[in-house]
């Protein structure tokens, strides 16, 4: 089956520092990901769709100059937490879907756990 | 307004009795309906998904949901729950399309009693 990797699977950081986490799609073209963001004991929050070679485009109210995505690759796509602040603690997640025939759902990382001391 | 809607924050069950997890949602098209379970501090994985044919739709783990399309429901059942099916569970609608956002309901998370 489609395999999305995710990397760190958790990352701790100083105020003020910028986090990079990388979704990687092993075995299949991803030309759309998604970034959501998870609260503890909360749904998923979409922030951002990413198409390969094109600005991602994002949600209302998700700050674009703070959450750098780059989706550069068809297997890979970057989120960078820039300024990182305790506020921006918190579970990402990516998912990824590809062209190949039959694709018709999402497939999920296994998360980020970003804590910003 | 698209939305899904999983009144039942937290269910107990008793190990090997049967489960429900309630789904609604409300969506202007022909929704295409999904089941995600996660473990504590994993990513999702899919249970089952639901586009369109039979409404009674079998999934991984024994997990199985039925469409109503007259009630806006999807609700998620398993005859017999196993310990390790403690998790959260989400229930999702889009569009269809695979590049297009999912639309998560704000989880269920099931406890299994010894």
């Amino acid at each position: 089956g489609a395999v999305v990797s995710q990397h760190p699977s958790r990352v701790i950081c100083k105020s003020g520092t910028s986090v990079k986490i990388e979704c990687r799609s092993l075995d299949f073209q991803a030309t759309t990901m998604f970034w959501y963001r998870q609260f503890p004991k909360k749904s998923l929050m979409l922030m951002a769709t990413s198409n390969e070679g094109s600005k991602a485009t994002y949600e209302q109210g998700v700050e674009k100059d703070k959450f750098l995505i780059n989706h550069a690759s068809l297997t890979l796509s970057t989120l960078t937490v820039t300024s990182a602040h305790p506020e921006d603690s918190s579970f990402y997640i990516c998912s990824a879907t590809g062209t190949s025939g039959g694709f018709n759902e999402q497939f999920f990382g296994p998360g980020t756990r970003l804590t910003v001391l | 307004a698209q939305s899904v809607t999983q009144p039942d924050i937290h269910i107990t069950v008793s190990e090997g009795a049967s489960l429900e997890l309630r789904c609604n949602y409300s969506y202007g098209a022909t929704p295409y309906l999904f089941w995600y379970v996660q473990s504590p501090g994993q990513g999702l994985q899919l249970l089952l998904k639901y586009f369109s044919g039979d409404t009674l739709v079998q999934g991984i783990k024994g997990f199985e949901a039925e469409f109503k399309r007259s009630q806006s429901s999807f609700n998620l059942r398993k005859p017999s729950v196993h310990w390790s099916d403690a998790a959260e569970y989400f229930c999702a609608v889009g569009p269809g399309s695979s590049a297009s956002k999912i639309i998560f309901g704000s989880g269920t998370r099931l406890s299994i009693r010894p």
